[in-house]
This record gives C-alpha cells, structure tokens and sequence, in this order.
C-alpha cells in the first residue's frame, strides 16, 4: 500500500482557496488518490477521486501531474464550515479491503 | 433516510463490562468495516467484511468480536472493557465487486465509547 504523506495542519481565512498537498511517491500504476473529509464528532466523508490530470465536482477539485507522485486538494472560496481533518488515500480496488487512513492535514479556516 | 447508522451514539461503562455497538447499511454494499479513532485521532482499521465473511482482522484483542448476521449489519461486540478502550468506533460500508477506481467507504456517525 502506498503511503502518503500531507501536512499536518493548515490555517486559512474565510474566502480564500486553499491548497492541501499529498506526496505519495510509491503509487503503483492501478492506484487511485481519494480524499475524505472529517468534522468533529462526525465519520470521514467522500469529496473527490481522481486517477490523472485534473478532476473538479461541486465541492473541490483535484489536480494530480504527469508523475503521479503528489497531488493537490482545491477547496475554493472556504468557509468556517470548511474546517475539518482532510485525509489523502492510494489504493485501487483490489485492496480495499483495508483501507487505511493517515494522519491527515487538520484544516483550521479564521474568519 | 440514514445510509450507515449505528447505535448507541454514545456508552460510558465501567472496566471489565461486556458492551455491544451495532451498525446497519441500507446502501446495498457488500462490504462493511469497523474503524477505531483514539483520543489522538488516529482512524485504524480494526475489521472487514465481504458478503458476511471475516475478510481482515488487523490484530485485534480476541475480547472484540464482530458479527455479520446479514450483509447490511455489522455489530461489534467487546467484552472486558478496558480503559485503553476508549474512542470513537466508525462503522462504514463500500461496494468492491469489479467497480473501477479505488474503494469509496461511507462511514456512519460515529460511536463515542467511555470506559471509566
């Protein structure tokens, strides 16, 4: 399985964008990069999956280059309800079975 | 109409209580998971299931013992409290079959656990 590595924690103000950035250097060919978002006293939740370039959807958008070593989570325009534990995962479906979360970049948005 | 729930929401017991945690998916997944997230708030899997079937048990203490009766409920049952465990247990669920793309799990509210 792939490790990532994330920034342990990022401060932002209201409106801005802000950019959390996922290094996973060992990604195998059939890996895909997920990301999950935590609030307190709630379960992660899915916000976006992507394989190459570029893929946006209502909530953000994740940008991964030609390497596939990193990749980059997009929030735009944050608000204080964006404040959360962001999680970056590699994996495919073949090992799904034990999917495993790392620390995760705690996203602290000031007003 | 909630995808993953799972009850109590909240349990405060003494050591050495046996104590049970249940969760139910109506998503139709096939696949459901219990995760344990300590005070450091570090998610670690614990179990998965696959069409009712034991698929990972990441050395857990024998005193956990989960329970797939049906592939929409996974119950954790754990006996002989200890302090050490205290957390949040998160039930999810995901569908693997011969889907594209990397496992997708949907997590339930969380069960706040205190052991005193």
């Amino acid at each position: 399985l792939a490790k990532t590595t994330q920034p342990i924690s990022m401060d932002s103000y209201e409106g801005q964008e802000v950019n959390i950035t996922c290094s996973h250097n060992n990604i195998a060919t059939n890996d895909y990069i997920t990301w999950y978002q935590q609030f307190p006293s709630q379960g992660p939740r899915f916000i976006i999956q992507g394989y190459k370039t570029k893929v946006t959807n209502e909530v953000a958008s994740l940008f991964i280059p030609a390497d596939r070593k990193s990749s980059t989570l997009s929030l735009p325009r944050v608000s204080l309800s964006d404040t959360a534990v962001y999680y970056c995962l590699v994996g495919d479906s073949a090992g799904g079975f034990k999917t495993i979360f790392g620390a995760g970049t705690r996203l602290f948005v000031k007003a | 109409d909630t995808a993953v729930s799972q009850t109590p929401k909240y349990l405060v017991t003494q050591m050495g209580n046996d104590k049970s945690i249940k969760c139910e998916q109506n998503l139709g997944h096939d696949t459901m998971y219990w995760y344990k997230q300590d005070s450091k708030k570090f998610l670690k899997i614990m179990f998965s299931y696959n069409n009712k079937e034991l698929i990972i048990n990441e050395t857990v203490p024998n005193r956990f013992s989960p329970k797939s009766p049906d592939k929409a409920h996974l119950n954790l049952h754990i006996n002989s409290l200890e302090l050490g465990d205290s957390a949040v247990y998160f039930c999810a669920s995901s569908h693997l079959g011969n889907s594209l793309g990397a496992n997708v799990l949907t997590f339930g509210a969380g069960s706040r656990l205190t052991v005193l």
